[in-house]
């Protein structure tokens, strides 16, 4: 089983839908976690840590579920710039060797 | 805050050569600097985690002796491709975290192509 896992999409929606991507990890020490976004040719952006009471940040909520060891990214009112890849980090214990582990990440194509 | 910098951000040279790649983080001291390749359509993968002060620690099938990392200062870290070859065409991204439990910031990337 891969450390950190992703659904790769694509994700196609319409302007204005919400949608969901969900990330699962190996790692049950697992301390810290994060969203980021990448846009085509470029490098990864933070977009928000994920908190264990789940945290929102305008139109994106993130959520931690540590008993099923995944975490969630909504993003609400969807615009065509979220058009993007949207990885999950997790930040897994020193001893297996990597400390942050990036998922292979989840594209979302906002349509017009 | 948090800003990493990272130079060149385009680099074209002739198979041979040797580049260097420097990854500094301006406006915080970074414990650990990170430092991933990734191809087209591929995930970021990570090359070797590099702490001031100390040696690098290489993923496995990443030859140490290819990718020179060192990480003199809490600002900077270089990274330098040796012998360059066309295989080693690809986007280097470096990254610097201020602790264990922060989020990494990464560099603008440098897209090396070899000819």
């Amino acid at each position: 089983r891969k450390e950190v896992e992703q659904d790769p999409g694509p994700f196609n929606v319409p302007e204005g839908a919400t949608v969901a991507f969900n990330c699962t990890y190996s790692n049950s020490a697992s301390q810290s976690f994060f969203w980021y976004r990448q846009d085509c040719r470029k490098e990864p952006k933070l977009l928000m840590s994920v908190y264990s009471s789940g945290n929102e940040d305008g139109r994106f909520t993130a959520q931690l579920n540590r008993a099923s060891q995944y975490i969630s990214l909504l993003i609400r009112d969807s615009k065509l710039s979220d058009s993007a890849t949207y990885l999950c980090v997790v930040n897994m214990e020193e001893n297996y060797g990597q400390n942050f582990v990036f998922g292979p990440g989840t594209r979302l194509s906002v349509l017009p | 805050g948090a800003v990493v910098s990272q130079h060149p951000s385009w680099v074209i040279c002739k198979s041979g050569t040797s580049v260097k790649i420097e990854c500094r983080s301006l406006d915080f001291q970074a414990t650990t600097m990170f430092w991933y390749r990734q191809f087209p359509k591929q995930s970021l993968m990570l090359m070797a985690t590099s702490n001031e002060g100390s040696k690098a620690t290489y993923e496995q099938g990443v030859e140490k002796d290819k990718f020179l990392i060192n990480h003199a200062s809490l600002t900077l870290s270089t990274l330098t491709v040796t012998s360059a070859h066309p295989e080693d065409s690809s986007f280097y991204i470096c990254s610097a975290r201020q602790g264990r439990n922060q989020p990494q910031h990464f560099g603008d990337g440098t897209r090396l192509s070899i000819l």
